[in-house]
């Protein structure tokens, strides 16, 4: 069974507080990494696909980074908003037959204005 | 462009009913997948397709039946529904894991009593 965790489980932030998120996954057999935005009542949404080591993407005050050989992720919320306000999930997909992609928990993240 | 539907959006089925949840995607994509979630353990692999008639099994495959006769349907069957299998559950599609992010569908919620 492969172990993708996220921590923290959730974060309450002041509106402009700067943030960020960690997902560790197993380091062996990697192929890709998922960031989604999972808003209340909605259905996931990609953010980020990372597939190389080193890998750095952005998208607005969003970023992610990506760490391979160690197993990690860290997403990056630069003056969080309130409507900023869901919870984040990573999803791993390793390279072996099928491709199965394995989500974690989730960080649920509350920005209070 | 409708995506990924799923339909029911809601449903209560009595202990050891049957049901077939359906998913439909217009997007031409390759894989599928089908995934429940419950509190605090995130999104977790029910079955998945790799397309038209190869399906195989994710996480946690029990009591539940997938077939793919097309590319654009990947419906779910319990078997005989138990309490246990209450939850939300999500269908996701994508052209190629790893370096395509999932479309997910809007969710079924299911209740069995």
């Amino acid at each position: 069974i492969l172990n993708v965790e996220q921590s923290p489980q959730s974060l309450h932030v002041q509106e402009g507080d700067s943030t960020n998120f960690t997902c560790s996954f197993p380091s062996s057999n990697f192929y890709a990494l998922h960031w989604y935005r999972w808003e209340t009542a909605k259905s996931p949404e990609a953010l980020f696909v990372m597939t190389l080591n080193g890998d750095e993407k952005k998208k607005g005050r969003i970023s992610a980074t990506l760490n391979t050989k160690e197993g990690y992720s860290y997403l990056y919320i630069k003056g969080s908003q309130p409507e900023d306000s869901a919870t984040y999930l990573c999803a791993f997909l390793r390279n072996t037959g099928g491709f199965k992609t394995i989500f974690g928990a989730g960080t649920r993240l509350f920005v209070k204005a | 462009n409708a995506g990924v539907t799923q339909t029911p959006k809601f449903q209560v089925l009595k202990t050891g009913q049957s049901m077939t949840l359906q998913c439909a995607q217009d997007m031409n994509h390759e894989y599928m997948s089908w995934y429940r979630q419950d509190p605090g353990m995130g999104l977790r692999l029910i079955h998945y397709s790799v397309g038209a008639g190869i399906t195989d099994q994710g996480e946690v495959p029990n009591g539940y039946n997938v077939s793919r006769s097309t590319t654009e349907d990947f419906p779910l069957r319990l078997l005989s529904a138990a309490p246990s299998q209450t939850s939300v559950y999500f269908c996701a599609s994508t052209n190629r894991p790893g370096p395509y992010g999932y479309t997910f569908g809007s969710g079924t919620r299911l209740t069995v009593v």
